[in-house]
């Protein structure tokens, strides 16, 4: 069973505009979310995260909206830039007072910008 | 550089073989996860430690083990290997639990079993 989902494998936008990818949770436990990007030969790489007390997280170009009733959150690249083209992981942990949780990640996203 | 290091980077081996996998964890983090990447697949946990104590365990086959030392670093042992078990494995660390943290990820050791 799939906690957290990423629908769409992958998503080509052309430079300069908006990219938005997806994600979406089942468990309503998940408390803290964060966006991870990964380059080829490389280990994901953390990106933006967010709080369940919040809907929305800006860091300079990234933005993640979440919205809890739809257990549903969204990262927004804007403008989108060449460099940016790279899998992106949604990922998500849900806080039980122990000390260390294990992230849930979703089958990510590959975003392509062409110039 | 995340502070993360794995070895090794590359490894391939045969069926029925058992390779080791170490992880070298950021100086101050407590927390060692391991996950694997299958064939262009999200992230699977496999098994989180924190500060030599196994902490959580996720879909982490019965071949497989792990430990974290008093030193911090981790191993990771894959024994029996099937084919099937050709994938990526990260180890990542955090200082100690995610509750508004990060894990920092190491680049991976692929394992190739033929």
């Amino acid at each position: 069973d799939q906690q957290v989902k990423q629908n769409s494998p992958s998503l080509s936008v052309q430079e300069g505009r908006i990219s938005i990818l997806n994600c979406d949770y089942t468990n309503s436990m998940f408390d803290y979310f964060l966006w991870y990007k990964k380059y080829p030969a490389e280990g994901p790489t953390f990106l933006i995260s967010i709080s369940s007390i919040k809907d929305k997280n800006e860091d300079g170009r990234f933005t993640v909206f979440l919205n809890k009733s739809a257990k549903h959150l969204s990262l927004h690249i804007v403008p989108s830039q060449p460099g940016d083209s790279a899998v992106y992981f949604c990922a998500a942990s849900a806080e039980d007072g122990y000390a260390g949780n294990m992230l849930t990640f979703g089958g990510g996203t590959r975003l392509m910008v062409k110039p | 550089d995340s502070g993360v290091t794995q070895t090794p980077k590359h490894l391939i081996t045969a069926t029925g073989q058992r390779v080791t996998l170490r992880c070298s964890p950021r100086s101050g983090d407590l927390s060692v996860y391991w996950y694997q990447q299958s064939l262009d697949q999200g992230l699977q946990f496999l098994i989180q430690y924190y500060n030599g104590e196994e902490r959580a365990k996720g879909n982490i086959l019965e071949r497989f083990s792990a430990q974290q030392f008093p030193d911090l670093h981790s191993e990771l042992n894959l024994s029996s290997l099937e084919l099937g078990d050709s994938a990526l494995y990260f180890c990542a660390s955090s200082v100690a639990g995610l509750a508004g943290g990060e894990l920092f990820f190491g680049e991976g050791s692929r394992l190739t079993v033929l």
